[in-house]
């Protein structure tokens, strides 16, 4: 099955810093790559997605960039904030099956 | 629009015990997903559901773990006799009709501690 692995585990920026998370995966017939947020507490939270036909995609602060050679993709946060603090969750899928990396611990110091 | 609710939030039982877990989804979701997720690690999905049929249930330890969508609405997911590695938060999601991919919608999860 699918293999997802996330780096690194714990990132602390400088508010205001770009934060960039990168993740791998096995299954090179994995078409969709969503990031999910979950701050404590609380469910994870879909953030930004990407499919495989894509090679970068931005929304607003968030921007998330794929290399289906490499078998790749990387979350980007710019100019930091406070609340961005929380842990990040890569995924990947082909057809039904989301399969999860680690999480990354993102914080961001004021 | 109301989101994915889950109940109990917190519960603690001990080994043997056995839980039971419920959901209810986002209004006209077909799809409900029911996730496990150990401390420190990402969901780990356990069962599936298309309405009130099992979609995927492959890694769902079925001597132990049982689930159910009888009117392909709410969900319940049992665990007896629980053990002390079952210990996680238990994460229902669900996606509206029609996406075989896309947003899953999270609900807060219902923390279970074995002790």
């Amino acid at each position: 099955g699918e293999n997802v692995e996330q780096h690194p585990s714990t990132l602390s920026v400088q508010e205001g810093d770009s934060a960039v998370i990168k993740c791998t995966y096995s299954d090179s017939a994995s078409n969709y790559f969503p990031w999910y947020k979950q701050e404590l507490g609380k469910g994870p939270q879909l953030i930004i997605d990407i499919r495989s036909n894509v090679g970068e995609k931005k929304d607003q602060r968030i921007a998330v960039t794929l290399n289906k050679t490499a078998k790749h993709f990387s979350l980007h946060i710019t100019e930091t904030q406070p609340e961005d603090s929380a842990v990040y969750f890569c995924a990947a899928s082909r057809g039904n099956r989301l399969a999860f990396g680690k999480g990354n611990q993102v914080v961001v110091i004021p | 629009e109301a989101g994915v609710a889950q109940s109990p939030r917190y519960k603690i039982i001990e080994k043997r015990q056995s839980v039971a877990f419920w959901c209810n989804p986002i209004s006209g979701h077909a799809t409900l997903y029911w996730y496990q997720q150990i401390l420190g690690q990402g969901p780990k999905l356990l069962i599936q559901f298309q309405n009130n049929g099992v979609v995927d249930d492959s890694q769902l330890p079925k001597d132990r773990f049982s689930a159910e969508r009888l009117k392909g609405v709410d969900s319940t997911l049992k665990i007896q006799p629980a053990k002390l590695e079952d210990s996680a938060v238990y994460l229902c999601a669900s996606r509206p009709p029609g996406h075989n991919t896309g947003e899953l919608f999270f609900g807060e999860g219902s923390r279970l501690t074995v002790l």
